[in-house]
This record gives structure tokens, C-alpha cells and sequence, in this order.
């Protein structure tokens, strides 16, 4: 079983709608999550940092966590053909910064 | 503030040689993590240094190792490179939890 794991997609979505991406870890001790997105043949780039449970909105994007479950969600909203992406959630669980990540899942916004 | 930044770009190796990345972090950034990702396996983590010393290590064999200067700028290195060792080489700074990466160096072993 991997540490982290997303579906891979695609997940297609109409143009303001309403993209949910999901993300289930296994290490209980993890104490940060991240969600990165990354165009292709370019770097991940921060969208949203969580801690503690519950929901965290920041524009368009809200990311939920339900450490109980070892479940963190990140919603788009308003999709745009410019959310198109690898969308990868990431956990930090050591002391110092060691990120492990998800495969990603693929996002298409179709206008 | 100026983002991460990687040198080179890229870079073309042959099996059996070694090669050197460089990684310059946001200023005032003191932790500096490395990631390598491939289609195959993702983003996996190499190492992290932090004032100098490595504080945190992946599962890569001791081929790849680095190393952190005292102004915090840092390099990776592989020796004796293998073909499956072509991949997007990731630098990552951090001044808490939250790491932002730089471009990163995408290498090609023939």
C-alpha cells in the first residue's frame, strides 16, 4: 500500500463547475499537508497548506482535512481551462521537511 | 523575494559518469530538500539539509548524496550514473513546513 494515494484520472470537469480531488494517507503521525500543482514539464507550485481539521478556503481552492480518516481533499471552484493540471497532495509527517507525495491526479477543465 | 533557483537546466550524461546539481534557496531560507521525480515513480524524496547538516534522508542508494554550504545554497551529486537515473532532479526551500521548489534540472543519461 502506498503512503499516499490519489486517483490518477483523468478527472474532467466542465467549465465552472466544481472539481473535487481526493488524497488518503497512511502514516497517523502526519502533522502538515500540502497541495502542489504542476503543468506539465514545469515544477509542483504551493496551492494550500492545512494542519489542522476542518476546512480551509483560499480563493477558489478549499482544502478539507479529516485527520480521523486520514482523508484531505482539496475543491476547485469555478473551474477554468487554466486549472487543467497535475494536482499532487503531499504529507509531512518527520521532524524537518520530508515530503511524500501522491502520484497526482490529472485535472481537465473543458470550457 | 527571488524563487529557488537550479543549475543547470539541463543536462546530458553518459552511464558511469557523475554529475553535480546546484541549488540556491529563497533568501533566508535555511532548509533545502531534494526530490527526484520520474513518470514511473513519482516525486520521491532524496535528502533534506538544514544549517549545514542533512537532517532528514530517502530511500536512494549512497550513489546520490549532497551536501549544504553555510550561506545555504546546495548541491546534489550522483556518481556512476544509470540510465534509470534520467529524471527531473526537484530543489525545494523552506523556512517552517511549507517548501517551494525551484525549476529543476532535468537529467538525461544516454
Amino acid at each position: 500500500q502506498k503512503e499516499v494515494e490519489q486517483n490518477s484520472g483523468p478527472l474532467s470537469v466542465p467549465e465552472g463547475a466544481i472539481a473535487s480531488l481526493n488524497c488518503t494517507y497512511s502514516d497517523r503521525g502526519s502533522q502538515s499537508f500540502f497541495w502542489y500543482r504542476q503543468y506539465s514539464g514545469k515544477s509542483p507550485e504551493l496551492i494550500m497548506s492545512i494542519y489542522s481539521n476542518g476546512d480551509k478556503e483560499d480563493g477558489r481552492f478549499t482544502a478539507q482535512l479529516n485527520k480521523a480518516s486520514q482523508y484531505v481533499s482539496l475543491l476547485i471552484r469555478d473551474s477554468q481551462p487554466s486549472d487543467s493540471a497535475t494536482y499532487l497532495c503531499a504529507v509531512n509527517g518527520a521532524a524537518g521537511n520530508k515530503l511524500t507525495f501522491g502520484g497526482g491526479t490529472r485535472v481537465l477543465v473543458k470550457p | 523575494k527571488a524563487g529557488v533557483t537550479q543549475t543547470p537546466r539541463y543536462l546530458i550524461k553518459t552511464r558511469g559518469q557523475q554529475v553535480t546539481l546546484s541549488c540556491s534557496p529563497i533568501s533566508g531560507h535555511r532548509s533545502v530538500s531534494w526530490y527526484q521525480q520520474t513518470p514511473g515513480q513519482g516525486l520521491q524524496f532524496l535528502f533534506e539539509y538544514f544549517s549545514e547538516t542533512q537532517r532528514n534522508k530517502g530511500n536512494f542508494p549512497g550513489r546520490f548524496s549532497g551536501r549544504q554550504f553555510s550561506n545555504s545554497r546546495s548541491e546534489m551529486n550522483v556518481s556512476t550514473l544509470e540510465l534509470g537515473d534520467s529524471a527531473l532532479y526537484l530543489c525545494a526551500s523552506s523556512t517552517q513546513e511549507t517548501q517551494y521548489f525551484g525549476p529543476g534540472t532535468r537529467l538525461l543519461v544516454l
